[in-house]
């Protein structure tokens, strides 16, 4: 069974370009997440999906940031205008839960080094 | 004082030994996850745990809910083995299914 597919692996960009990272689910997951891991702050939960909605997005770092999940299989987040302290690797899981309070093992994808000269 | 806190930071041990490694949280969860990444960057998960004691192969996880603890032991150790370990807890109410990560701790383990 595929995992979580994750795009690019690798992105390396100047400062001020736009950004954007895909991840495509397990299929029959119904939750999705993103994390941004930095060697400072360690893995940090930045958004969570249940059934295609935004349900937690605490963890956003600023408006620079946003996440979609237009449907079951297909997610981005976008960082716009980028900054030097985006960079970090970007995790993508995804999970089967019962509900929004729920928990269930999470699949995480490969992730995406993101370099932001 | 973080809500999740892992000890030790880093691990050396020679293959073959019994390792633990422990966490500790200070909010009220109801699972608790322990997380492998090697070096090459992947996660995994290893157990999700809300009470006892969880084996596969010759990982063990045990949780102990009134202390608010949790250790992962790693039988007859293995240089496959060297890897962060990261513990992780979530699924309360204030907190819905959001995870928080522990730092983490390096376990090197050498042949």
């Amino acid at each position: 069974d595929a995992g979580v597919i994750q795009s690019p692996r690798h992105e390396v960009t100047e400062m001020g370009q736009e950004v954007t990272l895909r991840c495509k689910p397990i299929s029959g997951h119904n939750s999705l997440f993103w994390y941004r891991q930095t060697m400072m702050r360690g893995l940090e939960l930045l958004i969570y999906f249940n059934n295609n909605v935004p349900i937690d997005d605490s963890g956003m770092p600023e408006d620079r940031f946003s996440a979609k999940m237009p449907n079951a299989s297909f997610s981005t987040l976008k960082i716009q205008p980028s900054e030097p302290r985006d960079s970090a690797v970007y995790f993508c899981a995804s999970s089967f839960l019962g509900g929004p309070y729920s928990n269930q093992p999470q699949h995480f994808g490969d992730g995406t080094r993101l370099s932001i000269l | 004082k973080n809500e999740v806190e892992q000890s030790p930071q880093n691990l050396t041990a020679q293959e073959g030994e019994f390792i633990t490694i422990n966490c500790s949280y200070s909010v009220g969860i109801s699972a608790l996850h322990w997380l492998q990444q090697h070096p090459g960057g992947g996660i995994v998960s290893l157990f999700m745990l809300s009470s006892g004691k969880k084996k596969h192969g010759r990982l063990i996880a045990t949780i102990n809910i009134q202390e608010k603890h949790s250790s992962l032991h790693i039988t007859a150790s293995h240089p496959r083995d060297s890897a962060v370990y990261i513990c992780a807890v979530g699924g309360h109410q204030t907190s819905g299914s959001r995870l928080t990560f522990g730092e983490g701790t390096q376990l090197t383990v050498n042949p």
